[in-house]
């Protein structure tokens, strides 16, 4: 069985510009969850989606959003970015609330 | 969203010593307990995990206690290994005791001197 697969994993941007970070989670899996991770503040949950709907959300800005397609297949958007979205953006998945969620390897976003 | 806090940030141990490492939530909804190893460059693993209604779960040389009445949970590693060196997580769900999501503690970094 295939694992959670992020793409791309590395990817430089210039402040201001916007990206569009992608993740497949686990075949069946049908929530996906995403993260930030940064030295300074751990790992931080954006969102969560389940069938195409967003459950739950993190306390992050608008300009961090998100969307899940027919095929659980999820992307992340983040908007305007800033030097301090510099971060490695980590995707999970699993089959029903509060089982294991498998993380993906994540993407390293550098913005400069 | 929840609060858990995890210490030590830093432990070094022995090889073939125990590690010792304990986070504490603040929603008393928190139903299901997750521990996770970080390797460098890899995404986190879920090592072993404890949901509300047991006081405690083991695997091997990994386990985990959970006291729900004073809010609080604790990884034990014994017999540690070089491989056991990595960064470890805890996490609750991030709204307490319904939906997907996960509020990480701030992690530790373990460290197995040979």
């Amino acid at each position: 069985k295939a694992g959670v697969t992020q793409t791309p994993r590395y990817l430089i941007k210039t402040r201001g510009q916007q990206v569009t970070l992608s993740c497949s989670p686990i075949s069946g899996h049908r929530s996906v969850s995403w993260y930030q991770q940064t030295p300074g503040q751990g790992l931080q949950f954006l969102f969560e989606y389940f069938s195409e709907t967003q459950r739950n959300k993190g306390n992050f800005p608008g300009r961090f959003s998100g969307r899940q397609f027919s095929n659980s297949r999820s992307e992340m958007n983040v908007s305007t970015l800033e030097l301090g979205d510099s971060a490695l953006y980590l995707c999970a998945s699993s089959d029903t609330e509060n089982t294991e969620a498998f993380f993906g390897q994540g993407t390293r976003l550098t913005v400069v | 969203g929840e609060n858990v806090e995890q210490h030590p940030s830093t432990l070094s141990v022995q090889e073939g010593d125990s590690a010792v490492i304990k986070c504490t939530y603040s929603d008393s909804a928190s139903n299901y307990f997750p521990w996770y190893k970080q390797e460098l460059g890899k995404g986190p693993q879920l090592i072993i995990d404890i949901r509300s209604n047991v006081g405690e779960k083991k695997d091997q040389r990994i386990a985990v206690t959970l006291n729900k009445t004073a809010k609080h949970f604790s990884l034990h590693i014994t017999e540690t290994q070089p491989e056991d060196s990595a960064v470890y997580f805890c996490a609750v769900p991030y709204s307490g005791g319904g939906a997907d999501g996960l509020t990480f503690g701030k992690g530790t970094h373990l460290i197995i001197q040979p």
